[in-house]
């Protein structure tokens, strides 16, 4: 069975700190996909990037970046110098097939709060 | 813009009584997913769908119904709602690859049950 864990249940920062959001998983699937979605107060889920699991090449996207490594089934989201309009829940998730067809399995979520 | 549009946004419902959330997507997306979010759980899989006509089971789908009448529509239905119940319904759709598919989610329907 698959499972992502997100430990920090919250976190706290002031803005312009950087803060890294962590994210395991657990797969015993050689071929899967790993997704961030942010959830902002307003509650839609928006997408924020994919990851398959023969890209171990790290991503940054403006203020955005993520470090994954297979090596210890982490996927890793890093926000530079953030702001209050991060504030925010953030779900990692995964994808794996599952009889023929692909499911997400979310992590619990962890909530960013930036504060001025 | 429309994307994926859930209605309501909000019900109060008493214990017993019945309902049924509409999502619709104008996307052309093949999968579609009904969530419940609940605090400190993240979000489960309750059904899907992966055509019009077809749906399946998710992680927790006890107490709902389906349905996938329409490719741009899917139907969430409670017969006899239960306070457990009461919880965050999101609907999301994606394009028909697996595994790598982007889902796309609506805005979420905030569920009382009494």
């Amino acid at each position: 069975a698959q499972k992502v864990t997100q430990a920090q249940t919250e976190i706290s920062v002031v803005e312009k700190e950087d803060v890294t959001l962590d994210c395991v998983y657990e797969t015993r699937d050689t071929t899967y996909y790993l997704f961030w979605y942010k959830q902002p107060p307003s509650g839609e889920l928006v997408f924020l990037i994919r990851r398959n699991s023969f890209d171990e090449q790290n991503e940054i996207s403006g203020r955005y970046s993520w470090n994954f490594q297979k090596s210890t089934s982490s996927f890793n989201f890093t926000i530079t110098a953030s702001q209050v309009v991060d504030s925010a829940v953030y779900f990692c998730a995964l994808s794996l097939l599952n009889s023929g067809y692909s499911t997400l399995t979310f992590g619990k979520g962890t909530m960013l709060l930036v504060s001025p | 813009n429309a994307g994926v549009t859930q209605t309501p946004k909000f019900r109060v419902l008493k214990t017993g009584q019945s309902m049924t959330l509409l999502c619709a997507q104008d996307m052309n997306h093949e999968y579609m997913y009904w969530y419940r979010q609940d605090p400190g759980m993240g979000l489960r899989l309750i059904h899907y769908s992966v055509g019009e006509g077809t749906t399946a089971k998710g992680e927790v789908p006890d107490g709902y119904n389906v349905s996938r009448l329409k490719k741009q529509n899917f139907l969430l239905g409670l017969e006899s709602a239960a306070p457990s119940q009461t919880s965050v319904y999101f609907c999301a759709s994606s394009y028909s690859d697996v595994a790598k598919n982007i889902q796309y989610f609506g805005a979420g329907t905030r569920l009382s049950v009494l």
